[in-house]
């Protein structure tokens, strides 16, 4: 089974850098993803992590670790539009689902 | 080019009645999913498809659930006798293949059971 851990909320200031962290644990691991949610929206694909290290596109980076069971999602420059929640998911070796976590509620102040 | 619709997007339902909600792959895509979204919480597995066949139905929460996709396309989750609990976010997504890494998801029908 998996089981995924982040954050509930944060919160930052436009502008700035927030790093969101994921703790997984599983029984298998074929890769970690991150997607983005506004409220009321389908989730869209930010990132996928397979081996380690760091993924980076454009304000937003996503790091792995596989030997930590970690992750996290790096957003830059802060916008107002970035106020979203942001799942990570895991898919194992045995299916080609993904397993959420319960997500990390973003809000960015001006 | 068109995303995966579903339809309909809201549905309001008795306890005890039966629904069905319906999801449009991207044209092509032959893995299909569906997941359950409740409120505050990550969407969670409830069946996936290749092609015709339910490859991994281990997420369905009991036999109340069921799904079909009779052509390799459309697909239609069915609940019977719903219940209150079966309140949420209905959300299908695609994908190229069942190995590819990204999933394409729709933007959810919203179950409410009174």
């Amino acid at each position: 089974g998996q089981n995924i851990d982040q954050p509930t909320e944060m919160t930052a200031t436009e502008g700035a850098i927030v790093q969101i962290n994921c703790t997984y644990q599983t029984s298998g691991f074929n890769g970690l993803f991150w997607y983005q949610q506004h409220a009321g929206e389908a989730p869209t694909f930010l990132s996928y992590n397979v081996l380690d290290g760091l993924e980076e596109k454009g304000r937003f980076s996503s790091f792995l670790s596989r030997s930590k069971g970690y992750s996290y999602l790096l957003l830059k420059e802060l916008q107002m539009k970035d106020s979203a929640s942001y799942l990570c998911a895991v898919k194992d070796n045995a299916g080609n689902m993904l397993t959420f976590g319960g997500g990390t509620r973003l809000m960015v102040k001006p | 080019g068109a995303g995966v619709s579903q339809t309909p997007s809201n549905k309001v339902t008795e306890k005890g009645k039966y629904v069905e909600l319906r999801c449009d792959p991207i044209s092509g895509h032959t893995a299909l999913y569906w997941y359950r979204q409740s409120l505050g919480q990550g969407p969670e597995f409830l069946i996936y498809f290749q092609g015709t066949g339910a490859a991994d139905d281990s997420g369905l929460p009991n036999d109340r659930f069921f799904a079909v996709r009779p052509e390799g396309s459309v697909s239609t989750l069915k609940i019977q006798r719903t219940e209150r609990g079966d309140s949420a976010v209905y959300l299908c997504a695609s994908s190229p293949q069942g190995y590819s890494y990204e999933q394409y998801f729709g933007p959810g029908t919203r179950l409410t059971v009174t």
